[in-house]
C-alpha cells in the first residue's frame, strides 16, 4: 500500500511565525499535492507537483509556498501564519497517470494559528 | 470555471433506508472519485469511475457515472450506521492532473 505520511497530527502556532509542514511518500509518485480543508468549501488545491523542483499554482495559492527538493518530499510553507490559515491541510500523491488507482492522501495536518 | 457541485450537503436518514447523493460539474471530465472521511480521519478512496455509464458497487454502495449530464450519483442501499461519514466527489477535469472537490455530504444514518 501506498503511504502518504504527514509529519505532524495537530500545529499551533503563532501569528507572523514561519510554518513548514512536510509530507512524504514511500511509493516513487510523480504528483504531489495540497489541499486545504475547510467546513461547507470541501477541499481547496494550494499547490501540487509533477516533478522534482517543479511547482505549480493551485487555486488558493496566496500566503503559501512549496518545495520540493526529493521526489518523496513534498513541503508546505505559511511564509507567515495569519489566523484565517487555521485549517485542515492534506497532502496527497498520485502516478504521473493516476487513472486506475487514484490519489492516496496523508492523514492531514490541524493546524491553528494564535 | 471548473465547478464541482454535490447535493445534498447534509443527509440524515434511517437505517434500512435508500438515498442518493448527487455530483454535478461543469465541464468535460477524464475521470470521478468517490472518497469517504470519518470524522478527524484523511479520506478514503471508494470508486473511479471513468467512462460513460460506469457502474461500481461496493456493499451497500453504488456509483455510477452520465458523462452526457455531466453527473455522477452514489446510491446508498438499506443504509446501516456504519455507513455514516462524509462523502466528496472530486473530478479530474479533461487535460488537467489535478483533483476538483464538491463541498461533500455529511450522511448521518440513525438506528
Amino acid at each position: 500500500d501506498v503511504k502518504v505520511t504527514q509529519s505532524s497530527r495537530y500545529l499551533v502556532k503563532r501569528t507572523g511565525e514561519k510554518v513548514f509542514l512536510e509530507c512524504v511518500q514511500d511509493m516513487d509518485h510523480e504528483n504531489m499535492f495540497w489541499y486545504r480543508q475547510d467546513p461547507g468549501l470541501g477541499l481547496r488545491l494550494i499547490y501540487f507537483s509533477y516533478d522534482v523542483k517543479m511547482k505549480e499554482k493551485g487555486d488558493i495559492p496566496e500566503g503559501y509556498s512549496v518545495s520540493r527538493e526529493k521526489k518523496e518530499r513534498f513541503s508546505l510553507i505559511l511564509e507567515s501564519a495569519s489566523t484565517n490559515q487555521t485549517s485542515m491541510y492534506l497532502c496527497a500523491s498520485s502516478l504521473l497517470d493516476g487513472l486506475d488507482y487514484g490519489y492516496t492522501f496523508g492523514s492531514g495536518t490541524r493546524l491553528t494559528v494564535v | 470555471e471548473l465547478k464541482v457541485e454535490q447535493n445534498p450537503l447534509f443527509l440524515s436518514m434511517q437505517e434500512g433506508k435508500n438515498y442518493t447523493i448527487y455530483c454535478n460539474y461543469s465541464t468535460t471530465s477524464d475521470r470521478l472519485y468517490w472518497y469517504r472521511q470519518d470524522p478527524g480521519k484523511s479520506l478514503e478512496s471508494l470508486f473511479v469511475l471513468l467512462s460513460n455509464g460506469a457502474v461500481k458497487q461496493e456493499g451497500r454502495l453504488m456509483a455510477s457515472l452520465d458523462t452526457k449530464a455531466r453527473l455522477s450519483t452514489l446510491h446508498i442501499t438499506a443504509a446501516v450506521h456504519d455507513l455514516s461519514a462524509t462523502y466528496f466527489c472530486a473530478v479530474v477535469f479533461q487535460g488537467a492532473q489535478k483533483l476538483v472537490f464538491g463541498q461533500g455530504t455529511r450522511l448521518t444514518i440513525n438506528p
